[in-house]
C-alpha cells in the first residue's frame, strides 16, 4: 500500500473545463505539498499547505487541506493546455533532515 | 546559474559499462537528493546527503554508487547495469526546514 494514494490516475479533458484531483492517506501530516511535473521536466513545487482546513489559491488552482491533515485536494478552473503535465502531492516525513515522500501522481491532459 | 543542472540530459549504456550522472546546484541548499522515476511508480528516494553526509541509502543495489564531495555537486556512479534500471533520475536539493524540494530536470537512462 501506498502511503499517498491519488486519484484519478489519469484524466483527459477540453480545454476550458474545470477538474479536481485529489490526494489521500491514513495518516496525519504536518503539512502537504504540491508539484506539477511537465514532460521531460523535474517536479516543481507548487504550494504547501500546513493548516487543517487551509485554502491557498494560485492563479486558477486552487489548493485544500483536510481539516484532518490526512488528504488534499487540487481544483484547476478553466483548465489551459499549459496545465498539462504530472501532478504529484508529497508530505514531509520527520528527521534531521528533509525527507519528503511522495504520491502515486495524476497525469492530466488538456486539449485545445 | 540557478536552480539545480543534471547532465547528461539522456545516456544509453551498455550493461557492462560504467558511467556517473552529475548533478550541481548554487543555491545555498544543505541537503541533496537521487530520486528515481520509472513508469506506473512513485517517485522513489535513492539516497539523501545533508551537509556532504549521507544520511539515507534506501536498500539501493550496489551497482549505484552516490558522492558528494562538496554541498554542490551531488554524482551518481553507475556499474554493470540492468535493463530494469532504466528509468528518469532526478537530482533535487533543499534547505532546512519545510520549503520543498528544487528539481533538475533528470537524466532519461536506458540500459541495453
Amino acid at each position: 500500500t501506498q502511503l499517498l494514494e491519488q486519484s484519478p490516475q489519469f484524466l483527459s479533458i477540453q480545454e476550458g473545463e474545470n477538474l479536481t484531483v485529489y490526494c489521500n492517506s491514513s495518516s496525519v501530516f504536518s503539512s502537504l505539498q504540491w508539484y506539477r511535473q511537465e514532460p521531460g521536466e523535474g517536479p516543481v513545487l507548487l504550494v504547501t499547505v500546513v493548516t487543517g482546513g487551509e485554502v491557498k489559491k494560485l492563479k486558477r488552482l486552487t489548493f485544500q487541506f483536510g481539516d484532518a491533515r490526512k488528504d488534499s485536494s487540487l481544483h484547476i478552473t478553466a483548465a489551459q493546455p499549459g496545465d498539462t503535465g504530472l501532478y504529484l502531492c508529497a508530505v514531509y516525513r520527520s528527521g534531521g533532515y528533509q525527507k519528503v515522500t511522495f504520491g502515486t501522481g495524476t497525469k492530466l491532459q488538456v486539449i485545445p | 546559474e540557478t536552480g539545480v543542472t543534471q547532465t547528461p540530459r539522456h545516456l544509453v549504456m551498455g550493461m557492462t559499462n560504467k558511467k556517473s550522472l552529475k548533478c550541481e546546484q548554487h543555491l545555498g541548499h544543505n541537503a541533496m537528493y537521487w530520486y528515481k522515476q520509472s513508469a506506473k511508480k512513485p517517485l522513489e528516494l535513492m539516497f539523501v546527503y545533508s551537509l556532504e553526509e549521507r544520511v539515507e541509502n534506501n536498500s539501493v543495489p550496489s551497482r549505484f554508487s552516490p558522492e558528494c564531495p562538496n554541498s554542490s555537486h551531488l554524482f551518481l556512479h553507475l556499474h554493470t547495469l540492468q535493463p530494469e534500471d532504466s528509468a528518469l533520475y532526478l537530482c533535487a536539493s533543499s534547505r532546512t526546514g519545510n520549503y520543498g524540494y528544487t528539481f533538475g530536470s533528470g537524466t532519461r537512462l536506458t540500459v541495453v
